[in-house]
């Protein structure tokens, strides 16, 4: 009964390292998602990915790249870390419905910090 | 194009007191909406939606959203409010024959329930 898993849960980083971000789902579902949150922002799209080997950018990709080498698994990368990237990163999941693609499901999140 | 305002980021209501958290939409073509709750320290869960099968929707522990067309609003309810609804919640607007991208997440509103 996992649904989404993200690790690590929490992380610290220098300015200018590396590190990526695992999102694992067990639900088969075709569409996955990055976002950020940040106080009083909501939630904002990073990358997602429609299916096996597709991604695409969303609403602030700068700084991020992504991979869907496996259906089941979607990784954020941050290849030089930034203190703006500093945030609460959520993945989520969800299957096409008709024409829509509802409702999603997330992970717990993955707090990082960057100094 | 289409977004979506929380008009209130802070929500204080007294316990058993009933709730009201005001969201209003923009868009194009007919609309999903959801509701989104977050505990502290959790991901995003899903409390309802509406997918114009009915415009009163009801969904987990008790709440209640109408879709408004008129008033472009999908106000989320709760008669009596419990200790245990304090959380963030989230409106979101997906378009129907939207690609995974077009999902728009309110800033959030932060219920606190006062005993």
């Amino acid at each position: 009964n996992a649904g989404v898993t993200q690790t690590p849960k929490f992380r610290v980083l220098k300015t200018g390292q590396s590190m990526t971000l695992l999102c694992a789902q067990d639900m088969n579902h075709e569409y996955m998602y990055w976002y950020r949150q940040d106080p009083g922002m909501g939630l904002r799209l990073i990358h997602y990915s429609v299916g096996e080997g597709t991604t695409a950018k969303g609403e602030v990709p700068d700084g991020y790249n992504v991979s869907r080498l496996k259906k089941q698994n979607f990784l954020l990368g941050l290849e030089s870390a930034a203190p703006s990237q500093t945030s609460v990163y959520f993945c989520a999941s969800s299957n096409p419905q008709g024409y829509s693609n509802q409702p999603q499901h997330f992970g717990d999140g993955t707090r990082l910090s960057i100094l | 194009a289409q977004s979506v305002t929380q008009l209130d980021s802070q929500v204080p209501v007294f316990e058993e007191a009933p709730m009201e958290l005001r969201c209003n939409y923009s868009s194009s073509v007919p609309p999903y909406l959801f509701w989104y709750v977050q505990y502290p320290n959790q991901g995003l869960q899903l409390l309802l939606k509406y997918t114009s099968a009915a415009t009163l929707v009801k969904g987990i522990n008790g709440f209640e959203a109408e879709f408004k067309k008129s008033e472009t609003s999908f106000h989320l309810t709760k008669p009596s409010a419990h200790m245990s609804d304090a959380a963030e919640y989230f409106c979101v607007v997906s378009e129907t024959y939207s690609s995974a991208s077009k999902i728009i997440f309110g800033s959030g509103t932060r219920l606190s329930i006062r005993p």
